[in-house]
């Protein structure tokens, strides 16, 4: 039961480097997220996608870029890295938001470490 | 601008106690709330949510309470176990848009025998 699983857990990039954070999920959700959480602070949100095709920006866009080519895989692209996207990087996903389940809410991945020197 | 607030960095009780987590928020268009559990190198998860329809919301050893007038929510687990070790993120929706949740910045609980 794999939930939602992102890669790579750690990495070190250089200023100016570019990588993708890999996010798949198993578990047929049409809602994805991309979370970044600094130290001291809560989990601020940077993408979204409500489906294949759909994505939105959310509180932290700048830096970032996203696609949605298929429902189970969501991207996280940084183009030009900066000391500032330090940071722990978390994919979710989630049902359509039903906010009369309380049970039907957002899972999350373990996480990704991102350090740029 | 901090919207939703958990001005606790960390508390310690002793196991067997009761453990109280605070949260407070701004935004009156905040109506549905919900508290996530943090492991260490693990995401969150879903602990318990409550609508602004309801007061109180109980699962076993969690209840949370909603104080809309005040803007306040709290988390009491009782009684405290030392499984309960982690850090607690508050959360809210707002009604105008249910594809966001807005974190509060986490209170660490220590849970000592």
């Amino acid at each position: 039961n794999a939930g939602v699983t992102q890669t790579p857990k750690f990495r070190i990039l250089k200023i100016g480097q570019s990588m993708t954070l890999q996010c798949t999920q198993d578990m047929n959700h049409n809602y994805m997220y991309w979370y970044r959480q600094d130290p001291g602070m809560g989990l601020k949100l940077i993408y979204y996608s409500v489906g294949a095709g759909i994505t939105d920006k959310g509180e932290v866009p700048n830096g970032y870029n996203v696609s949605r080519s298929t429902t189970e895989d969501f991207p996280l692209r940084l183009e030009l890295a900066a000391p500032s996207q330090t940071s722990v990087y978390f994919c979710a996903s989630s049902y359509s938001w039903d906010r009369g389940h309380s049970g039907n809410t957002i899972y999350f991945g373990e996480g990704s470490w991102l350090t740029v020197v | 601008d901090q919207q939703v607030k958990q001005n606790s960095p960390s508390l310690s009780v002793q196991e067997g106690r009761i453990s109280i987590l605070n949260c407070d928020y701004t935004n009156s268009m905040f109506d549905y709330f919900l508290w996530y559990k943090k492991y260490p190198a693990e995401g969150p998860t879903f602990l318990i949510s409550i609508s602004s329809i309801k007061d109180k919301n109980e699962d076993g050893r969690f209840t949370v309470f909603l104080n809309k007038s005040a803007k306040h929510l709290s988390l009491h687990i009782v009684p405290s176990q030392p499984g309960d070790s982690a850090v607690y993120f508050c959360a809210a929706s707002p009604s105008y848009n249910t594809d966001k949740l807005i974190f509060g910045t986490g209170t660490r609980l220590q849970v000592f025998p």
